[in-house]
């Protein structure tokens, strides 16, 4: 069955460093959503894609957050420089294409990311 | 404020038990609500998803409930097992696309031998 894939899967650094989180989706879906999940919250979408544009980042932090998704395939979220409260799991996931129709997204496994 | 609220926080059962668990939500307009399973560091699997129309669906055990009045929805496990040890969220959609999920914070079921 196909699945999210993500890298890494777990990731120390210290703050003010750079981190780059990767996202495979599922094959053929095209519409692409970062998350950010604080232990014991449900996930907060931080940015959504349809193919390669944009269309939701309003809860994205663009000072120090950034997301792109060049070819309309795989992503990448990027955090510089790291903060201590961006400690938390990063979750990708991927529908069909979001449309009239309720999409079912999957999830990837996450990247735990922990700023010391 | 749209918000989703979930009870109880965390649950511990018998395996072979039945349980039920809670969602109350203020999300307007509303489009659909869905039900996630969440093991220990791993992402969130769809369990169900149903529109204001719909009032129960079924996924094998799992078997949720809407009433789109009340706007309230329960998830309802039959049978227990070790492996339904996890975190149940609660995910409502304002819009049709499912986009603009807003999540709960979950509850956290642990089912013991």
């Amino acid at each position: 069955e196909a699945e999210v894939a993500q890298s890494p899967r777990y990731k120390i650094t210290e703050k003010s460093q750079a981190v780059a989180f990767w996202c495979d989706p599922i094959s053929g879906h095209a519409t692409l959503y970062w998350y950010r999940q604080i232990l014991g919250q449900g996930p907060e979408l931080l940015v959504q894609f349809q193919d390669e544009s944009v269309v939701d980042d309003s809860q994205l932090p663009k000072d120090r957050f950034s997301a792109e998704r060049l070819k309309g395939v795989d992503s990448t979220l990027k955090i510089q420089p790291a903060e201590l409260g961006d400690s938390a799991m990063y979750l990708c996931a991927s529908s069909l294409r979001a449309g009239f129709m309720p999409e079912t997204q999957y999830f990837g496994p996450g990247t735990r990311l922990l700023v010391l | 404020k749209n918000q989703v609220e979930q009870s109880p926080q965390s649950l511990i059962i018998l395996e072979g038990k039945n349980c039920t668990l809670q969602c109350n939500y203020t999300v307007s307009p509303f489009s659909n609500l869905r039900w996630y399973k969440q093991d220990t560091g791993r992402g969130p699997v769809s369990l169900t998803i149903m529109t204001f129309s719909e009032n129960t669906k079924s996924n094998g055990r799992y078997t949720a409930t809407l009433d789109a009045d009340t706007k309230q929805s329960s998830l309802h496990i039959t049978a227990s097992q070790l492996s339904d040890s996890a975190s149940y969220i609660c995910v409502v959609s304002p819009n049709q696309a499912g986009t603009a999920l807003i999540f709960g914070k979950g509850t956290t079921l642990s089912v013991s031998s």
